[in-house]
């Protein structure tokens, strides 16, 4: 069975600045997708970025973007310029791929606090 | 299009009582997925429609739980005998494929007392 692990609970980023968001995965299969969705306290998930585990390049989302080692099982979130928006719960997901699965294993989140 | 609804958005209960929720998917969107989240916890899958039929049911679904999509539109989860470990945030999620990004609902938050 698939599981993903996200280790920092917990992190802090001044604004403007970057942080990165750590994120494992663990699986035998070959093909699949990485996820990372955003979770505002109250309001609903949304998606940040999504990687397909096919592609080598590192996919990039505006001031997101990913740095995906495939061989270290490794998918995770770089924030740049960093905004008191960001702020939020972000959690690291995988999806098999092929039409009869679907469903996303989520880790634990890392909730992300941003200072003025 | 206004995205995926769910209604209620807050439920509290009494242990014991039966509750259902209900969703409504994105247009057209084939996939619709249940999960649960309680606090501080990613989500966990619970089951996903295809159309009207349901392809999968995980171990966390319980005989107390039911899940329909009766015309392949909007789906309900519906939970017996509710019990105090069933409070937690109920999130539905929609997919135009089974490849295609997932799109969430705000969630129907469930206390039972």
């Amino acid at each position: 069975a698939q599981t993903v692990t996200q280790s920092q609970p917990e992190m802090s980023v001044q604004e403007a600045e970057t942080v990165t968001l750590s994120c494992t995965y663990d699986t035998s299969e070959s093909d699949y997708y990485l996820f990372w969705y955003k979770q505002p306290p109250s309001r609903q998930m949304i998606l940040v970025i999504r990687q397909e585990a096919y592609k080598q390049q590192n996919a990039t989302e505006n001031r997101f973007s990913v740095n995906f080692q495939k061989a270290a099982k490794s998918f995770s979130l770089k924030i740049s310029d960093s905004q008191l928006g960001d702020a939020a719960m972000y959690f690291c997901a995988y999806r098999s791929t092929g039409n009869q699965g679907g469903k996303l294993i989520f880790g634990q989140g890392t909730e992300l606090s941003v200072k003025p | 299009d206004t995205g995926v609804s769910q209604d209620p958005r807050h439920k509290i209960t009494k242990r014991g009582q039966n509750v259902t929720f209900r969703c409504d998917p994105i247009s057209e969107h084939n996939r619709l997925y249940w999960y649960r989240q309680t606090l501080g916890q990613g989500p966990e899958f619970l089951t996903y429609f295809q159309n009207e039929a349901q392809l999968e049911k995980s171990r966390l679904l319980s005989d107390r739980f039911s899940a329909e999509r009766p015309k392949g539109s909007f789906s309900t989860l519906e939970i017996q005998r509710t019990e105090q470990g069933d409070s937690a945030m109920y999130l539905c999620a929609s997919s135009l494929t089974p490849r295609e990004t997932q799109y969430f609902g705000p969630g129907t938050r469930l206390l039972v007392l």
